[in-house]
């Protein structure tokens, strides 16, 4: 099956510093990968739409300029948590679709990263 | 997206088919509904997605039923490696869709 590799699974930093997280589609092209968030025991919380080339699309209540994108290529996107403060401390999940899903006899299955663990100290 | 209801939690025996309902009353003729879970501290894992067919692969069953109101997730010999959160989640299929996460269903499989 398809593969999502990101990169830190865990990261500790002090606070007023920046924090990259990369997400990797292994062995499929995505035109599209997503962000999300979870704090402990709540559901997933989406943050962006990653597109590659263009902006990425955050949802409502994200702040794009602390929480910035790049998806530069069509197996790799990039999530920076600028000046990162103790409230940002979260399990960060990035998910990628392989190219064209959705067409005919496609499934379009989201694949998911194992999460990047932010603590912020 | 169509909302989708599920319980909150479950409890099933290593060994038994687990059942896990979900509800979603207002879903569309074009949406479709995926199953995915979540097992603690790791990113979700894709299950199994149907239209109005039932369906079957080597990790579960989906029964839709006629109404496509409602459908039940079936994992027919619960390990205890399947412990986890499940989340049935109603989208579009074509197109890059987001996916939006309800709270699921807690299950817990005892030995």
């Amino acid at each position: 099956g398809a593969v999502v590799s990101q990169h830190p699974s865990w990261v500790i930093c002090k606070s007023g510093t920046s924090v990259k997280i990369e997400c990797r589609s292994l062995d499929f092209q995505a035109t599209t990968m997503f962000w999300y968030r979870q704090f402990p025991k709540q559901s997933l919380m989406l943050m962006a739409t990653s597109n590659e080339g263009s902006k990425a699309t955050y949802e409502q209540g994200v702040e794009k300029d602390k929480f910035l994108i790049n998806h530069a290529s069509l197996t790799l996107s990039t999530l920076t948590v600028t000046s990162a403060h103790p409230e940002d401390s979260s399990f960060y999940i990035c998910s990628a679709t392989p190219a064209g899903a959705g067409g005919p006899g496609t499934k379009n299955i989201q694949y998911f990263g194992a999460g990047t663990r932010l603590s912020v100290l | 997206d169509a909302k989708t209801t599920q319980p909150t939690s479950m409890d099933c025996a290593e060994g038994r088919a687990a059942n896990l309902p979900c509800n979603h009353s207002t879903i569309s003729g074009n949406e479709y509904v995926y199953w995915y879970r979540q097992i603690h501290s790791q990113g979700p894992q894709y299950i199994i997605h149907g239209l109005k067919n039932n369906e079957t692969n080597e990790m579960a069953s989906l029964i839709i039923t006629e109404d496509r109101k409602s459908s039940t997730l079936i994992l027919p010999h619960a390990t205890l490696r399947d412990t986890a959160v499940y989340y049935c989640i109603v989208r579009l299929r074509m197109g890059a869709q987001k996916l939006v996460f309800g709270q699921g269903t807690r299950l817990t499989i005892n030995p």
